[in-house]
């Protein structure tokens, strides 16, 4: 039930661009995208639901591909700031089930 | 400013003890979420409240109890049956339980039992 996310890390120098991948072996209706500094909690970036509606930050780029199943986070132009732990959750509420994470290092 | 409090940051405690961990929201969210975090892993749901004096268990709820007696309250206890419970605890709230809805979650708790 849990999304499985890839990479699991990945490691970029500023400016550079980064893709993560959340795809789940069940029907999506939403997925949800946090980020996670280490030792914080996790904050929202992005909810794309079924249909084509999203919300969140504007600077934050996703796709849904409902018929497969998946959706991709888009870091262009990556800064320092970027690091963290990113999460996908698929399905909502107390459906969700968050993925094991991707773990982004941002070099200077 | 609005927001989740969770506390205290970090906890000890020996085994066999029942331990509270306090979670308190203002956002008057109505739906409420316990989470248990393990290094490398993602958030693994103990309870979620839909509304005050209702809660269900999430997938891994046994050894932990909580309560909703109060729309902004969701305290969760470790209780001494819970085999491993050293990890990060993260509550959340959001406005209603459905799928639209972002989650905010609290700055979390540590817990280490020896």
């Amino acid at each position: 039930q849990q999304p499985v996310q890839s990479p699991q890390a990945v490691i970029l120098r500023e400016g550079e661009d980064a893709v993560i991948n959340c795809s789940s072996s069940k029907a999506l209706y939403s997925v949800h995208w946090y980020r996670q500094k280490h030792g914080e909690a996790p904050v929202f970036l992005m909810i794309l639901l079924k249909g084509g509606e999203q919300k969140g930050h504007e600077k934050i780029s996703a796709s849904f591909n409902e018929k497969k199943q998946q959706s991709s986070l888009y870091l262009t132009a990556s800064q320092l700031s970027y690091s963290g732990t990113y999460f996908c959750g698929a399905g909502g509420g107390n459906d969700m089930r968050f993925g094991a994470g991707t773990r982004l290092t941002v070099k200077p | 400013d609005g927001g989740i409090t969770q506390s205290p940051k970090y906890l000890f405690r020996k085994e066999g003890q029942n331990v509270t961990l306090s979670c308190e929201q203002n956002l008057n969210h109505d739906a409420m979420y316990w989470y248990r975090q393990d290094p490398g892993q993602g958030l693994r749901l103990i309870y979620y409240s839909q509304i005050v004096n209702d809660f269900q268990k999430g997938d891994i709820a046994e050894g932990y109890s909580v309560s909703r007696e109060k729309k902004e309250s969701f305290p969760l206890t470790v209780t001494s049956a819970q085999k491993n419970p050293t990890a990060f605890y993260l509550c959340a709230s959001s406005m209603a339980s459905g799928n639209s809805y972002e989650q905010y979650f609290g700055p979390g708790t540590r817990l280490t039992v020896t």
